[in-house]
């Protein structure tokens, strides 16, 4: 079975300082990862994802992610926040036993940007 | 990207009352339709996946007479809570993609605020 850990309950940042958002995954098959961003009370969207070929996936508003297999981790990194990434940020997972047909997330990583 | 809407965006609504949330994509055709629930603070978690014209599939310990998923067109599905108690009161988000099988992108709705009084 498939898992998503997400250490970081809480991320508390400067503006313009870079972050690390830390997730981990548990599969014994191939998997694809993905990280979504969630505005309060809004739907999630899709921050990057990665399927295959290159680790290191680049995604929309300056953040990317490298995907490692031996520590079976999928950090999300962005070298310079702004006050308007203030969000809950998800880790998901989807693996071949599913069919990559669902999705298994992580509890959440609350970034707080402050000026 | 591909557009899902929900409504109603909040419900409140007496204890005892069924309520139904509504999940469309909006310029593409959804063969499979997903309804998670997302409790404070929490994250998101799968209830079922819905496929068009046939019976939902459901997550272990979701209760299938009490969560009705109905997804009678390529374009809407629909999620009744029948009964509804407090503890139902939840964020319940939709999320729709147009292939069946192999990976295809999951496009989420803007959810839906139920409490339940």
């Amino acid at each position: 079975a498939q898992s998503v850990t997400q250490l970081d309950s809480q991320v508390p940042v400067f503006e313009e300082a870079p972050v690390e958002l830390r997730c981990n995954y548990s599969s014994s098959v191939s998997v694809y990862l993905f990280w979504y961003v969630q505005y309060p009370n809004q739907g999630l969207q899709l921050l990057l994802k990665y399927l295959s070929g290159s680790t290191l996936v680049k995604g929309i508003n300056g953040f990317e992610a490298e995907f490692n297999k031996s520590q079976t981790s999928f950090h999300l990194r962005k070298p310079s926040v702004h006050i308007s990434d203030t969000a809950e940020y998800f880790c998901a997972v989807s693996d071949r036993s599913s069919g990559y047909s669902t999705l298994t997330f992580g509890k959440g990583t609350m970034l707080l940007v402050s000026p | 990207g591909a557009v899902v809407s929900q409504h109603p965006s909040w419900v409140i609504c007496k204890s005892g009352t069924s309520v139904k949330i509504e999940c469309r994509s909006l310029d593409f055709q959804a063969t499979t339709m997903f309804w998670y629930r997302q409790f404070p603070k929490q994250s998101l978690m799968l209830m079922a996946t819905s496929n068009e014209g046939s019976k939902a599939t459901y997550e272990q310990g979701v209760e299938k007479d009490k969560f009705l998923i109905n997804h009678a067109s390529l374009t809407l599905s629909t999620l009744t809570v029948t009964s509804a108690h407090p503890e139902d009161s939840s964020f319940y988000i939709c999320s729709a993609r147009d292939k069946q099988g192999g990976y295809n992108e999951q496009f989420f709705g803007p959810g839906t605020r139920l409490t339940v009084l």
